[in-house]
């Protein structure tokens, strides 16, 4: 079945450096979407990308989709404590409205 | 607007027992779909619905049975429950097509 890994498992960074994590999918997707869940919540819709090496921006979040639309990345500039969280990444197959969460990217934020 | 609610939001049962979970989507969403997330863990698929339909359905027992009213809203059933069904239960309603999905707050379900 399809599997979406995510790494790093965890990240802990200094408040304003950077943060990315990659996000692998063994089968070729129609379409990723990226969540966020702050801990003891639930995940919240991020964006989603469509487009074989897509880029799309929301402030300090650079979201891309590969070129084979096997993988995904989130990078965020400059973080602050309020992007303590789990980002994961969900992919879903042509024909498939199912949607598969990836394994997660845990950052915790050193002020 | 209210969000997607879940009832209830906390649930203690004992093992055989079973459990019956509740989702109302939002306004207008006629997909729904359940995930099982396990602490540490990314959510798992396990049902979904549209329009009263199944439409999908992850790798989980046949102790595990969804269904869909006519409003959209649904139900999660979970016979002869097990230690290993400790989970946060998420619903998430969406429009159909490809559009992001809206969480409920989940209910935590804790098994003895």
């Amino acid at each position: 079945g399809q599997q979406v890994m995510q790494i790093p498992q965890y990240q802990h960074v200094q408040e304003g450096e950077d943060f990315t994590t990659y996000c692998n999918s063994s089968t070729t997707l129609s379409n990723i979407q990226w969540y966020k869940q702050r801990p003891g919540g639930h995940p919240v819709f991020l964006i989603q990308l469509v487009k074989s090496g897509e880029v799309k921006k929301q402030k300090r979040l650079t979201f891309q989709f590969g070129e084979a639309k096997k993988n995904s990345s989130l990078h965020i500039t400059a973080t602050q404590t309020t992007d303590v969280g789990t980002y994961f990444c969900a992919g879903r197959n042509f024909g498939n409205e199912k949607l598969t969460f990836g394994t997660g990217t845990r950052l915790t934020i050193i002020p | 607007d209210a969000g997607v609610t879940q009832s209830p939001t906390h649930l203690i049962k004992t093992r055989g027992q079973q459990v019956t979970l509740r989702c109302s989507p939002i306004s207008g969403h006629k997909s729904v779909s359940w995930y099982q997330q396990v602490l540490g863990q990314g959510p798992q698929f396990i049902f979904q619905y549209y329009e009263k339909e199944e439409r999908g359905r992850g790798n989980f027992p046949d102790r595990f049975s969804a269904r869909q009213f006519p409003n959209y809203s649904s139900e999660l059933n979970v016979n002869a429950l097990l230690l290993g069904d400790s989970a946060l239960y998420l619903c998430a309603s969406s429009l159909v097509g490809n559009y992001g999905y809206t969480f409920g707050s989940g209910t935590r379900l804790t098994v003895v």
